[in-house]
């Protein structure tokens, strides 16, 4: 039968608020984790990464933070401009197994930025 | 300038039909992912080529071929499509000796199945 497009967790701020998207990932054992941002018709585009041995990573206007005692991941998001509206997802993978890189992403949040 | 390069970026076929999507890079990656990702979903790996080592995931079905001739190019191929096939189709590439590990990702191809 046809399946069911599930619907994304979604964020609306308004423009020139600050945003905090949240990732709750999976394996413990993940070391290596990945902010995308995917905008309507286009393929994901790396935003920030972080490595387990860090808590706290900062970009140009975007933080990551990662709690590993709870598995959690938050994106933050300084000045939203109408331009950040897309759908974000969150990947983790271990890169320290030395074998290609296995990217799991996570269910991904749509953020919309009100004018 | 376009590092992964996806052609077509819009795809119809018929029930049943064979379909190719093909995806090529100018990056020079050693490795070459495939994902499939249905509406509001999260991207799904299929495969992937580390060089000319195919790498297919346990739950793929055995619908989806792919085929990597050389470096640039990997093929998507899907035998029989079905109506559950129709998606947005995601090709990949990362350095394998990246430590970053980032992946970079061209524009897709999105499937309708009639």
């Amino acid at each position: 039968g046809e399946s069911v497009g599930l619907h994304l967790p979604t964020l609306s701020v308004q423009e020139g608020d600050n945003s905090i998207i949240n990732c709750a990932y999976s394996n413990s054992a993940s070391d290596y984790f990945i902010w995308y941002k995917q905008e309507s018709g286009k393929g994901p585009q790396f935003i920030i990464d972080i490595r387990s041995n860090m808590d706290k990573r900062q970009g140009q206007r975007v933080t990551v933070l990662l709690n590993k005692t709870v598995k959690h991941l938050s994106l933050q998001i300084a000045a939203t401009q109408p331009g950040d509206s897309a759908v974000y997802f969150c990947a983790e993978t271990l890169i320290s197994s030395g074998s290609a890189r296995q990217l799991t992403f996570g269910s991904g949040t749509q953020l919309t930025v009100l004018p | 300038d376009a590092m992964v390069i996806q052609n077509p970026r819009y795809q119809v076929t018929q029930f049943g039909k064979p379909v190719t999507l093909s995806c090529s890079q100018t990056l020079n990656h050693n490795v070459m992912y495939w994902y499939q990702q249905k509406s509001s979903q999260a991207p799904k790996l299929l495969f992937h080529y580390y060089d000319k080592d195919f790498n297919n995931e346990a739950d793929t079905p055995d619908n989806f071929q792919s085929r990597r001739p050389n470096t640039s190019f990997c093929f998507l191929d899907i035998r029989s499509p079905g109506l559950g096939d129709a998606a947005m189709y995601l090709c990949a590439t990362s350095r394998d000796t990246s430590v970053r590990g980032e992946q970079y990702f061209g524009p897709g191809t999105r499937l309708t199945v009639t």
